[in-house]
């Protein structure tokens, strides 16, 4: 069955603490995206991958880092220089830039 | 920078009714257009996506069609029902398509 996991569905961290939101994908897409949403806002892109070993900032990257060694996984660390992390992370994928993306069920984080 | 607008906010019609999403984008250079569907505190779905050579593409009762020059989209869902009450987002990618911007949405509510 192919898609998208994200894990946890529900994070919760103490302020000052850095936290890993997981995403993994099995449809062998090259491109990978993490995003942040955010009530009554659009999507925002954090960070995006178009290959292995390989990524770029989005239009929000502060505060956030990620990491690209395997096709399948682009986790996203939300570091405590992140100064409003509680938010809804949503990782998606496509075949390549600028192809239909699929998204994962998302990481709703709570940091207090 | 790529802006991205959607009117109504909010819509609310009874089960059975055509209706039409409007999406706009500042930008006309861009590599594709993609309408989702999301339903609350679940990912986004992938509809449509219409490549920027595209006047138009349809699934079933959802038809997309896109002018570029004007920078503006629009969803129309045939025959509503009320498993369609959800929030529907559109998202441009620029014109190398490496990055997405998204709209803020249109909450439809289908009445039965």
């Amino acid at each position: 069955d192919g898609g998208i996991t994200q894990s946890p569905k529900y994070l919760f961290r103490k302020e000052g603490q850095n936290v890993t939101l997981s995403c993994e994908q099995n449809l062998n897409h090259d491109a990978m995206y993490w995003y942040r949403q955010d009530p009554g806002q659009g999507l925002r892109l954090i960070y995006y991958s178009q290959i292995v070993n390989d990524f770029q900032k989005g239009d929000i990257a502060e505060g956030y880092s990620v990491s690209r060694e395997k096709k399948e996984s682009f986790p996203l660390t939300v570091t405590s220089a992140q100064k409003n992390p509680t938010a809804f992370y949503l990782c998606a994928s496509s075949i390549e830039r600028g192809y239909e993306q699929y998204f994962g069920p998302g990481t709703r984080l709570t940091v207090t | 920078k790529q802006e991205v607008t959607q009117i109504p906010a909010a819509l609310s019609v009874p089960e059975g009714e055509n209706l039409v999403l409007n999406c706009s984008f500042t930008d006309s250079a861009i590599y594709n257009l993609q309408w989702f569907r999301q339903d609350p505190g679940k990912g986004l779905t992938s509809l449509l996506l219409i490549q920027s050579s595209q006047r138009e593409q349809t699934s079933g009762r959802l038809n997309a069609s896109l002018d570029k020059s004007s920078g503006r989209s629009t969803l129309y869902i045939a025959a509503s029902q009320p498993g369609d009450s959800a929030t529907y987002l559109c998202a441009v990618a620029s014109n190398t398509g490496n990055q997405f911007y998204f709209g803020t949405g249109t909450s439809l509510t289908v009445i039965p």
